[in-house]
């Protein structure tokens, strides 16, 4: 089984509509991360979670929203989804070790179409 | 603030042949830098990662990387390429607390 699972792999939407992409770990990782892919742009943070109580928003913030549910799983939300929304998004996991940084583990992305 | 740079967004080596792609990254103090890969429809996989020490790093699938703070680079070499090898790599530099930089890719294509 995959150490970071991501649902739904593929979703198609209409603009206005409320969408959740989940993410789910059995990495025992306590950070967990949203980011999305866009041609050319490369990865953007959306937002980032140490732990449970501690959420924080990443360089792309507006127009989502996350909630860190359990250790485990780590939900993003589009409350009124717009087409220029449409990307690949990823969820990522990482130790919380002493390092400054340690190495991010990926889900395989939810693709992401908003018509 | 950080960034990086993959000033080649799409290369084409024939299988067999050498590779190396270029990476340079901004940062005021020893920062830490990776590599990723993406195979189509996959997440990114590390490929290797430089936090200190010897500035040649060994990593998996035959890639290596070699750090050069005097030219700011990080780039990525294999000897022989393998049609395996056609995917999205990624460069990404981790400076501030937490704070992950990706460059915006290299696409590698691999002909016969």
């Amino acid at each position: 089984d995959a150490d970071v699972t991501q649902t739904p792999r593929n979703r198609i939407t209409k603009t206005g509509k409320r969408i959740m992409l989940e993410c789910s770990q059995t990495k025992g990782h306590d950070r967990m991360y949203w980011y999305r892919q866009d041609p050319g742009l490369g990865l953007r943070l959306i937002y980032y979670s140490f732990d449970v109580k501690d959420i924080n928003k990443g360089e792309i913030s507006d127009g989502y929203s996350v909630s860190r549910q359990a250790q485990a799983k780590f939900s993003l939300s589009l409350e009124s989804a717009i087409p220029n929304q449409t990307a690949l998004y990823f969820c990522a996991t990482s130790e919380n070790r002493d390092r400054v940084y340690n190495e991010q583990f990926f889900g395989p992305g939810t693709r992401l179409t908003v018509l | 603030a950080q960034s990086v740079t993959q000033p080649d967004i799409h290369i084409t080596v024939s299988e067999g042949a050498s590779l190396e792609l270029r990476c340079n990254y901004s940062y005021g103090a020893t920062p830490y830098l990776f590599w990723y890969v993406q195979s189509p429809g996959q997440g990114l996989q590390l490929l290797l990662k430089y936090f200190s020490g010897d500035t040649l790093v060994q990593g998996i699938k035959g890639f290596e990387a070699e750090f050069k703070r005097s030219q700011s680079s990080f780039n990525l070499r294999k000897p022989s390429v393998h049609w395996s090898d056609a995917a999205e790599y990624f460069c990404a530099v981790a400076g501030g607390y937490q704070k992950v930089t990706f460059g915006i890719g290299t696409k590698l294509q691999v002909i016969p």
